[in-house]
């Protein structure tokens, strides 16, 4: 059981917004601002989307914004497109094992 | 352009060591902390181990620690993760991740993974 929970599966309608939510606890998404989400396609490896909660890497949509409240960090997917179809990773840093923990992952479908 | 390559996955007994590498390119290697996340079949993420720039920091998730050793060769540009005493919660695809060590804790470039199965 992974410590960050996340919804097995969200979908949504190409144009729409869909929002992916990542639930930890204080000793990591509510503690810290070290949150991160990965898209990963299937068979591909995973690329970083948003990093320190709301930060958009370069070369990103910016369809893809982040943002936290209390302990759940959430991943919002505004117009959706086909291309967007993927599992989505949350990542935060836990003071519990001063590692990188992960979520279990979300997948996405665009109808 | 970042390009990380893993290599040296394979089919190995349990119990068993197998030695994983990573060759990095289009990047100042040695101004970067690099990571090992693997993922088992049909599942989800897990991140393994991290080391700093120079190689002075290394850090181990509990479900590895004390059987892999993360290492790192500036010099070529190269990580490594020495994997022993292999179990048989341990296969999965393993990516190599720049990042993750340290603030703030996130991988900005993943290599396409190398494939470790265990079996008897």
């Amino acid at each position: 059981q992974s410590a960050l929970t996340q919804p097995a599966s969200v979908s949504g309608s190409p144009g729409q917004s869909i929002t992916i939510s990542c639930t930890g606890t204080s000793s990591n998404v509510g503690g810290y601002y070290y949150v991160s989400w990965y898209q990963q396609p299937p068979g591909k490896a995973p690329k970083l989307m948003i990093y320190e909660v709301s930060n958009r890497p370069s070369g990103v949509s910016n369809r893809f914004s982040g943002s936290k409240s209390g302990n759940t960090a959430s991943l919002t997917i505004s117009g959706l497109q086909a291309e967007d179809e993927a599992d989505y990773y949350c990542s935060s840093y836990t003071s519990s094992s001063s590692h990188v923990v992960f979520g279990g992952g979300t997948k996405l479908t665009v109808l | 352009e970042v390009q990380l390559v893993e290599s040296g996955g394979g089919v190995v007994r349990p119990g068993g060591s197998l030695r994983l590498s990573c060759a990095a390119s289009g990047f100042t290697f040695d101004d970067y902390g690099m990571s090992w996340v693997r993922q088992a079949p049909g599942k989800g993420l897990e991140w393994v181990s991290g080391i700093s720039w120079n190689g002075g920091s290394t850090v181990y998730a509990d479900s590895v620690k004390g059987r892999f050793t993360i290492s790192r060769d500036n010099a070529k540009h190269s990580l490594y993760l020495q994997m022993n005493s292999l179990r048989a919660e341990d296969p999965a695809l393993y990516y190599c991740a720049r990042g993750g060590d340290t603030e703030p804790y996130y991988f900005d470039y993943w290599g396409q993974g190398t494939l470790v199965t265990v079996s008897s």
